[in-house]
């Protein structure tokens, strides 16, 4: 079974400063895909960036982007230039597709306040 | 483009009680989950179908919960009778096909009570 670590449970971070998610995962799976989703105080989850295991080079989004380091099996996030939009919960997901199955497993979240 | 829907967004109810939620998927999307997340902890997935067919369900506690999506659209998961632990916010997604590369919606969330 796979498993996801997110060992920050809270961070903080002033606007227009960077701060980095840590996230480590457990699995035996060559091919799989790696997430990070926020969920603003509102509730609904949105996605934030996505990584495919097979591909080296790491994933950027606008301001976000991750650092993925296949071997250590660790995936972090860079938020760059902190907004307070930002302020949520972040979660770390990794997901084995098999056939039509594509099953997300996820963190316990990291809480992200970005203060002025 | 509307998102995915979902009702009712609160509830309250005494523990043997039953209780169903509704799920109103983004169109055109042929894949929809359920997820349960307990307060602390990140979601995790109930049952996923594509279409009308049940995918996963291999972590739907099958004793108590149950769920359909007759027309392949609609879904509605039902716990009877619901226990304490059962308290959580449970997620509606929907993506359009089942793979990795297809982004899953997430609803806003009904969160119960069992009290």
């Amino acid at each position: 079974a796979q498993t996801v670590t997110q060992s920050q449970p809270e961070m903080s971070v002033q606007e227009a400063e960077t701060v980095t998610l840590s996230c480590t995962y457990d699995t035996s799976e060559s091919n799989y895909y790696l997430f990070w989703y926020k969920q603003p105080p509102s509730r609904q989850m949105i996605l934030v960036i996505r990584q495919e295991a097979y591909k080296q080079q790491n994933a950027t989004e606008n301001r976000f982007s991750v650092n993925f380091q296949k071997a250590a099996k660790s995936f972090s996030l860079k938020i760059s230039d902190s907004q307070l939009g930002d302020t949520a919960m972040y979660f770390c997901a990794f997901m084995r597709h098999t056939g039509t199955a594509s099953k997300l497993t996820f963190g316990t979240g990291t809480r992200l306040q970005v203060t002025l | 483009e509307a998102g995915v829907a979902q009702s009712p967004r609160y509830k309250i109810i005494e523990k043997r009680q039953s209780v169903a939620f509704w799920c109103n998927p983004i169109s055109g999307h042929a894949t929809l989950y359920w997820y349960q997340q307990i307060l602390g902890q990140g979601p995790k997935l109930l049952i996923q179908f594509q279409n009308n067919g049940v995918v996963d369900d291999s972590q739907l506690p099958k004793d108590r919960f149950s769920a359909e999506r007759l027309k392949g659209v609609d879904s509605t998961l039902k716990i009877q009778p619901a226990k304490l632990e059962d308290s959580a916010v449970y997620l509606c997604a929907s993506s359009l096909d089942p793979f990795p590369t297809d982004t899953q919606y997430f609803g806003p969330g009904t969160r119960l009570t069992v009290l």
